[in-house]
Protein backbone atom coordinates (compact mmCIF):
# COMPACT_ATOMS: atom_id res chain seq x y z
CA UNK A 1 0.00 0.00 0.00
CA UNK A 2 0.74 3.45 0.05
CA UNK A 3 2.86 4.75 2.22
CA UNK A 4 4.22 8.56 3.67
CA UNK A 5 7.93 9.09 5.17
CA UNK A 6 8.20 11.52 7.96
CA UNK A 7 11.51 12.89 9.59
CA UNK A 8 12.68 13.30 11.75
CA UNK A 9 10.31 11.50 14.23
CA UNK A 10 11.65 13.87 17.11
CA UNK A 11 13.65 17.15 17.43
CA UNK A 12 14.70 19.15 20.35
CA UNK A 13 15.48 22.65 19.38
CA UNK A 14 16.71 26.02 21.32
CA UNK A 15 14.65 29.03 20.79
CA UNK A 16 15.01 31.22 17.77
CA UNK A 17 16.88 28.45 15.36
CA UNK A 18 15.22 27.03 12.58
CA UNK A 19 13.81 23.08 11.72
CA UNK A 20 13.39 21.22 8.79
CA UNK A 21 10.79 18.08 8.60
CA UNK A 22 10.29 16.14 5.39
CA UNK A 23 7.18 14.25 3.93
CA UNK A 24 8.22 11.76 1.15
CA UNK A 25 6.00 9.73 -0.49
CA UNK A 26 7.94 6.08 -1.51
CA UNK A 27 6.39 4.59 -3.32
CA UNK A 28 4.00 7.29 -5.25
CA UNK A 29 3.47 10.77 -6.94
CA UNK A 30 2.01 13.10 -4.98
CA UNK A 31 1.42 16.13 -6.64
CA UNK A 32 -0.47 17.84 -3.07
CA UNK A 33 0.56 16.78 0.36
CA UNK A 34 -1.22 18.54 3.31
CA UNK A 35 0.37 19.61 6.89
CA UNK A 36 -1.00 19.21 9.76
CA UNK A 37 -0.56 20.29 13.49
CA UNK A 38 -1.88 18.27 16.91
CA UNK A 39 -1.85 19.83 19.40
CA UNK A 40 -2.63 17.10 23.11
CA UNK A 41 -5.87 15.38 23.25
CA UNK A 42 -6.64 17.46 20.09
CA UNK A 43 -7.74 16.79 16.86
CA UNK A 44 -5.81 17.81 13.90
CA UNK A 45 -5.44 21.09 12.36
CA UNK A 46 -5.12 21.90 8.42
CA UNK A 47 -1.88 24.17 8.45
CA UNK A 48 -1.20 24.39 4.80
CA UNK A 49 -1.63 22.45 1.20
CA UNK A 50 1.62 21.91 -0.64
CA UNK A 51 1.37 22.05 -4.17
CA UNK A 52 4.24 20.46 -6.02
CA UNK A 53 5.73 22.98 -8.51
CA UNK A 54 3.75 26.21 -6.91
CA UNK A 55 3.27 28.22 -3.42
CA UNK A 56 1.32 26.11 -0.72
CA UNK A 57 -2.00 27.35 0.11
CA UNK A 58 -2.21 28.17 4.13
CA UNK A 59 -5.37 27.86 6.35
CA UNK A 60 -6.64 31.43 7.82
CA UNK A 61 -3.57 32.08 10.66
CA UNK A 62 -1.29 30.08 10.04
CA UNK A 63 2.04 32.72 9.35
CA UNK A 64 3.15 31.45 6.15
CA UNK A 65 6.42 33.34 7.16
CA UNK A 66 6.97 31.01 9.71
CA UNK A 67 5.60 27.85 8.67
CA UNK A 68 7.78 27.58 5.25
CA UNK A 69 6.29 24.82 2.88
CA UNK A 70 8.56 23.96 0.03
CA UNK A 71 7.23 20.85 -2.61
CA UNK A 72 10.12 20.65 -5.35
CA UNK A 73 9.32 17.49 -6.35
CA UNK A 74 6.69 14.77 -6.74
CA UNK A 75 7.79 12.88 -3.65
CA UNK A 76 8.51 15.10 -1.45
CA UNK A 77 7.31 18.49 0.62
CA UNK A 78 9.07 20.15 3.84
CA UNK A 79 7.99 22.11 6.60
CA UNK A 80 10.24 24.23 7.87
CA UNK A 81 9.68 25.81 11.28
CA UNK A 82 11.41 29.11 11.68
CA UNK A 83 12.95 31.26 14.23
CA UNK A 84 11.24 28.54 16.75
CA UNK A 85 9.45 29.27 19.91
CA UNK A 86 8.13 27.07 22.60
CA UNK A 87 4.90 28.29 21.63
CA UNK A 88 5.86 26.30 18.50
CA UNK A 89 6.07 22.54 20.32
CA UNK A 90 3.84 20.25 18.85
CA UNK A 91 3.24 17.25 16.95
CA UNK A 92 3.56 18.14 13.41
CA UNK A 93 2.02 15.22 10.72
CA UNK A 94 1.77 15.01 6.95
CA UNK A 95 -0.38 13.40 4.45
CA UNK A 96 -0.74 12.43 0.92
CA UNK A 97 -3.37 10.40 -1.69
CA UNK A 98 -2.31 7.91 -3.69
CA UNK A 99 -5.37 8.85 -6.23
CA UNK A 100 -8.88 10.09 -5.59
CA UNK A 101 -8.85 10.63 -2.14
CA UNK A 102 -12.86 9.36 -2.49
CA UNK A 103 -11.43 5.64 -3.19
CA UNK A 104 -8.28 5.57 -1.39
CA UNK A 105 -7.97 8.66 1.30
CA UNK A 106 -5.31 9.76 2.62
CA UNK A 107 -2.33 8.20 4.09
CA UNK A 108 -0.44 9.89 6.77
CA UNK A 109 3.35 10.31 7.84
CA UNK A 110 4.37 8.96 11.59
CA UNK A 111 4.60 12.50 12.46
CA UNK A 112 6.93 14.39 13.96
CA UNK A 113 7.15 15.62 17.88
CA UNK A 114 9.15 19.41 17.81
CA UNK A 115 9.52 20.42 21.49
CA UNK A 116 11.08 24.25 21.24
CA UNK A 117 13.56 24.34 24.27
CA UNK B 1 -20.33 23.18 4.20
CA UNK B 2 -19.30 19.77 4.56
CA UNK B 3 -18.43 18.40 8.07
CA UNK B 4 -18.25 15.79 10.09
CA UNK B 5 -19.41 15.70 13.61
CA UNK B 6 -17.95 12.81 16.47
CA UNK B 7 -18.82 11.86 19.66
CA UNK B 8 -17.31 13.50 22.61
CA UNK B 9 -14.66 10.88 24.61
CA UNK B 10 -12.93 9.55 26.44
CA UNK B 11 -14.52 6.07 26.53
CA UNK B 12 -13.19 4.09 28.76
CA UNK B 13 -14.57 0.07 28.50
CA UNK B 14 -13.30 -3.39 29.79
CA UNK B 15 -11.91 -5.89 27.37
CA UNK B 16 -14.04 -7.55 25.24
CA UNK B 17 -17.03 -5.13 25.61
CA UNK B 18 -18.84 -3.44 22.65
CA UNK B 19 -17.89 -0.71 21.28
CA UNK B 20 -20.18 2.42 18.93
CA UNK B 21 -17.72 5.89 18.21
CA UNK B 22 -21.03 7.44 16.72
CA UNK B 23 -20.15 9.78 13.32
CA UNK B 24 -22.94 12.11 11.60
CA UNK B 25 -21.94 14.29 8.67
CA UNK B 26 -23.25 17.12 6.57
CA UNK B 27 -22.19 17.04 2.99
CA UNK B 28 -23.27 17.84 -0.71
CA UNK B 29 -23.69 14.67 -2.80
CA UNK B 30 -21.55 11.46 -2.02
CA UNK B 31 -19.15 11.71 -0.22
CA UNK B 32 -16.67 8.75 1.02
CA UNK B 33 -16.48 8.12 4.71
CA UNK B 34 -13.72 7.20 6.52
CA UNK B 35 -12.40 5.82 9.86
CA UNK B 36 -8.84 6.59 10.92
CA UNK B 37 -7.04 5.36 14.10
CA UNK B 38 -4.12 7.21 15.93
CA UNK B 39 -2.08 5.37 18.26
CA UNK B 40 -0.03 6.85 21.13
CA UNK B 41 3.25 9.18 19.50
CA UNK B 42 2.41 7.74 15.87
CA UNK B 43 0.23 9.24 13.11
CA UNK B 44 -2.99 8.52 11.66
CA UNK B 45 -3.73 5.13 10.13
CA UNK B 46 -6.71 3.99 7.96
CA UNK B 47 -9.07 1.47 9.44
CA UNK B 48 -11.50 1.38 7.26
CA UNK B 49 -13.73 2.79 4.31
CA UNK B 50 -17.06 2.99 2.41
CA UNK B 51 -17.32 4.98 -0.83
CA UNK B 52 -21.10 5.03 -1.36
CA UNK B 53 -24.60 3.84 0.60
CA UNK B 54 -24.99 0.67 1.87
CA UNK B 55 -21.81 -0.11 1.87
CA UNK B 56 -19.81 -1.45 4.67
CA UNK B 57 -16.30 -1.22 5.85
CA UNK B 58 -14.57 -3.41 8.16
CA UNK B 59 -11.17 -4.24 9.13
CA UNK B 60 -9.36 -5.97 12.48
CA UNK B 61 -12.75 -6.18 13.68
CA UNK B 62 -14.29 -2.83 13.50
CA UNK B 63 -17.17 -2.52 11.17
CA UNK B 64 -19.03 1.11 10.16
CA UNK B 65 -22.06 0.92 7.69
CA UNK B 66 -22.65 4.08 5.47
CA UNK B 67 -25.95 5.43 6.36
CA UNK B 68 -27.11 8.02 3.53
CA UNK B 69 -30.92 7.66 5.32
CA UNK B 70 -29.14 9.06 8.88
CA UNK B 71 -26.21 10.82 7.62
CA UNK B 72 -24.00 8.27 9.37
CA UNK B 73 -20.83 6.55 10.11
CA UNK B 74 -20.71 4.37 13.47
CA UNK B 75 -17.75 2.47 14.06
CA UNK B 76 -18.35 -1.10 16.63
CA UNK B 77 -16.52 -3.61 17.63
CA UNK B 78 -18.24 -6.55 19.22
CA UNK B 79 -15.23 -7.61 21.29
CA UNK B 80 -12.61 -4.68 22.25
CA UNK B 81 -9.08 -5.53 23.77
CA UNK B 82 -6.38 -3.52 25.08
CA UNK B 83 -4.58 -3.17 21.94
CA UNK B 84 -7.40 -1.15 20.40
CA UNK B 85 -6.17 1.87 23.12
CA UNK B 86 -6.11 4.34 20.45
CA UNK B 87 -7.90 7.76 19.47
CA UNK B 88 -10.05 7.30 16.43
CA UNK B 89 -11.18 9.76 14.08
CA UNK B 90 -14.15 9.97 11.41
CA UNK B 91 -13.13 11.39 8.21
CA UNK B 92 -14.58 12.56 5.00
CA UNK B 93 -14.14 12.85 1.29
CA UNK B 94 -16.26 15.25 -0.55
CA UNK B 95 -17.93 14.10 -3.88
CA UNK B 96 -15.39 16.03 -5.83
CA UNK B 97 -12.60 14.67 -3.59
CA UNK B 98 -10.80 18.12 -2.98
CA UNK B 99 -11.31 18.74 0.25
CA UNK B 100 -10.87 16.05 3.19
CA UNK B 101 -12.65 16.84 6.88
CA UNK B 102 -11.97 15.42 10.58
CA UNK B 103 -13.89 14.90 13.01
CA UNK B 104 -12.81 15.89 16.69
CA UNK B 105 -11.13 11.99 17.83
CA UNK B 106 -12.61 9.97 20.19
CA UNK B 107 -10.68 8.77 22.39
CA UNK B 108 -10.82 4.86 23.43
CA UNK B 109 -8.97 3.55 26.44
CA UNK B 110 -9.82 -0.79 26.97
CA UNK B 111 -8.97 -1.76 30.42
CA UNK B 112 -8.38 -5.44 31.23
Amino acid sequence: GAVVSQHPSRVICKSGTSVKIECRSLDFQATTMFWYRQFPKKSLMLMATSNEGSKATYEQGVEKDKFLINHASLTLSTLTVTSAHPEDSSFYICSASQGDSRIYGYTFGSGTRLTVV
Amino acid sequence: GDSVTQMEGPVTLSEEAFLTINCTYTATGYPSLFWYVQYPGEGLQLLLKATKADDKGSNKGFEATYRKETTSFHLEKGSVQVSDSAVYFCALATNTGNQFYFGTGTSLTVIP
